[in-house]
């Protein structure tokens, strides 16, 4: 079965470092997201990406933040100088269409921690 | 925004009881509800889903309700299993511009444990 894929699993920086999370969505797959799940809490929506450009974006997704399809296979989450609060888990999700099924299918996720 | 609230928080039942987890959406155009399954450390799986257009659905032994006047959803399992125990997170969707996918907005999610 298809699956959404991300690198690093782990990632462990420096508060003010540049970080780059990858995903490899699923190949014939039209809407890309982000989300984060901090420790222990709710799954929250970052970004949605579609068409090579962000369709929707939350408050937290802020100019810190970007992301990109540098290819026609990864999509990737960059923040620019990391502060402790994003320390999170980043999951990565694909989608086939909005509204045929619909289901979002999320990678296994790529734990940031932020010293 | 919507806004989705799920209880309870945690919840522990004996192996082969039900459990019932409820959760209530702001956004009265919502209308794609997801349950996702979460196992300590791995990603969120999609266990089962309703729309907006459907009352009730059921898969085996879970099954989701959905009240729209109400605004509130909730997923029952049924003769619960020790493997059952995870976190469970619902969602809700609303229409938003054609080119936004499917945005989620997520509970707080509830802990299940199901004792042997």
């Amino acid at each position: 079965e298809p699956e959404v894929t991300q690198t690093p699993s782990h990632q462990v920086t420096q508060m003010g470092q540049e970080v780059i999370l990858r995903c490899v969505p699923i190949s014939n797959h039209l809407y890309f997201y982000w989300y984060r799940q901090i420790l222990g809490q709710k799954v929250e929506f970052l970004v949605s990406f579609y068409n090579n450009e962000i369709s929707e974006k939350s408050e937290i997704f802020d100019d810190q933040f970007s992301v990109e399809r540098p290819d026609g296979s990864n999509f990737t989450l960059k923040i620019r100088s990391t502060k402790l609060e994003d320390s999170a888990m980043y999951f990565c999700a694909s989608s086939e269409a909005r509204t045929r099924g619909g289901e979002l299918f999320f990678g296994e996720g790529s734990r940031l921690t932020v010293l | 925004g919507e806004n989705v609230e799920q209880h309870p928080s945690t919840l522990s039942v004996q192996e082969g009881d039900s459990a019932v987890i409820k959760c209530t959406y702001s956004d009265s155009a919502s209308n794609y509800f997801p349950w996702y399954k979460q196992e300590l450390g791995k990603r969120p799986q999609l266990i089962i889903d309703i729309r907006s257009n459907v009352g009730e659905k059921k898969d085996q032994r879970i099954a989701v309700t959905l009240n729209k006047t109400a605004k509130h959803f909730s997923l029952h399992i049924t003769e619960t299993q020790p493997e059952d125990s995870a976190v469970y997170f619902c969602a809700a969707s609303s229409p938003g511009p054609a080119n936004a996918g499917n945005m989620l907005t997520f509970g707080g999610g509830t802990r299940l444990m199901v004792k042997p």
